[in-house]
């Protein structure tokens, strides 16, 4: 099972763009990269998910380097309202696969 | 397009007594997941069922299981509760057994008192 870390906080500004990196560096050939965003009290919500290069949707963009051992999701110019705790999950959405949420990455963004 | 929905939103239960929450899939999903998620922490995978089986557990004891219908609604049972299973329970749902991309309700936040 590919372990993942992430920073525990950061803060940003309105406006900024945020970059936030994930690191797995026993990434499996199958795994994918998924991305959740929770808000207080309420269920995470799927942002993004890849499995090399660039994605991007109109919520965020998620970069994938060749090796694929890390991959950082960008948000750009960011709001208060993306003041949130953000998930990165890999696994390989097959049957057998446990999705395992870390304690994520608290982002605030200040006014 | 109704999304992920659970209930009750809010429950207070005393040490040793039982429990049973609920959740209704998105529509078109046939697979539910249920995760319990401590303060401060990220939510921790119950188990999954799909086609009315349990088909992945997390780590966690038999005091927690589980149940889904034929229309694809799902329960959550924790016996003999403990201070310890105070947290906000989420239910996601997915497709095809699907594990990746979820999609979860609000939660249910259980007090064991």
């Amino acid at each position: 099972l590919a372990k993942t870390t992430q920073p525990i906080s950061m803060d940003s500004y309105e406006g900024q763009e945020v970059n936030i990196t994930c690191s797995h560096n026993n990434i499996a050939t199958n795994d994918y990269i998924t991305w959740y965003q929770q808000f207080p009290s309420q269920g995470p919500r799927f942002i993004i998910q890849g499995y090399k290069t660039k994605v991007t949707n109109e919520v965020a963009s998620l970069f994938i380097p060749a090796d694929r051992k890390s991959s950082t999701l960008s948000l750009p110019r960011v709001s208060l309202s993306d003041t949130a705790v953000y998930y990165c999950l890999v696994g390989d959405r097959g049957g057998s696969y446990i999705p395992t949420f870390g304690r994520g990455t608290s982002l605030i963004v200040h006014p | 397009d109704a999304g992920v929905t659970q209930s009750p939103t809010h429950l207070i239960k005393t040490r040793g007594q039982q429990v049973t929450l609920r959740c209704s899939p998105k529509s078109g999903h046939d697979t539910v997941s249920w995760y319990q998620q401590a303060l401060g922490q990220g939510p921790q995978f119950i188990f999954q069922y799909y086609e009315e089986e349990e088909r992945q557990r997390g780590n966690f004891p038999d005091r927690f299981s589980g149940h889904q219908f034929p229309n694809y609604s799902s329960e959550l049972n924790v016996n003999a509760l403990l201070l310890g299973d105070s947290a906000l329970y989420l239910c996601a749902s997915s497709m095809g057994g699907d594990q990746e991309t979820q999609y979860f309700g609000p939660g249910t936040r259980l007090l064991v008192l």
